[in-house]
């Protein structure tokens, strides 16, 4: 089936680790999404990437890191610097092109003790 | 960042009533979604507007493209227990930086 896979759902990790999040497509989407959302609240911009090997910051890109290799793959590293990096972990993609939609997967959400 | 001022935060209904939302931006854009997420799961595209005034159905769900092309509004329709969540307005430029911008969400919740 076509989609967005984000693994795992659940991640847990200790203070001052790097941690990486998971996200494929296969919808051979261009554009690819990461957003943060915390308890009910909405979802912000962390990074978005338009093409392979091009991404851009978004409006909370401090403490994380990308990488877009592949155009079906868009990880997402949480840097020991993102000071508060507990939250639930979102990543979209959208074809990014004429009348686009964008599709989310399931999130990982992700502690760290 | 780019501001979408959705609203209301939260809505308390009876199961049966109708339920209007909307949101606002401070620039043009090209694309409206909208979205209902419920909880511990991703966001679930429900509409999505392309053009101005352009009014969309899905089953008890409508929504527009306002004229201005600064706002966007989603009605559902005779409620039922399962439209509980939060919904999300976005916008999608396909100008430029193609970033997908969120509202800060409407809760809904329904007494049965």
């Amino acid at each position: 089936d076509g989609g967005i896979t984000q693994s795992p759902k659940y991640l847990f990790r200790k203070e001052g680790q790097n941690v990486t999040l998971s996200c494929e497509q296969n919808l051979n989407h261009d554009a690819m999404y990461w957003y943060r959302q915390d308890p009910g609240q909405g979802l912000r911009l962390i990074y978005y990437s338009q093409i392979v090997n091009d991404f851009q910051k978004g409006d909370i890109a401090e403490g994380y890191s990308v990488s877009r290799e592949k155009k079906e793959s868009f990880p997402l590293t949480v840097t020991s610097a993102q000071k508060n990096p507990t939250a639930f972990y979102l990543c979209a993609s959208s074809s990014g092109q004429g009348r686009t939609e964008a599709f989310f997967g399931q999130g990982t959400r992700l502690t760290v003790v | 960042g780019q501001q979408l001022n959705q609203s209301p935060q939260s809505m308390f209904i009876q199961e049966g009533e109708d339920v209007s939302m909307n949101c606002t931006s401070s620039s043009i854009f090209n694309t409206w979604l909208w979205y209902k997420q419920d909880p511990g799961e991703g966001p679930v595209l429900l509409i999505a507007l392309y053009k101005a005034g352009e009014l969309t159905s899905n089953g008890r769900l409508t929504a527009q493209f306002g004229i201005t092309r600064k706002d966007s509004f989603l009605n559902i329709s005779a409620s039922i227990p399962s439209d509980v969540g939060i919904y999300f307005c976005a916008e999608l430029s396909i100008q430029g930086a193609q970033k997908l911008v969120f509202g800060q969400g409407t809760r809904l919740t329904i007494n049965p």
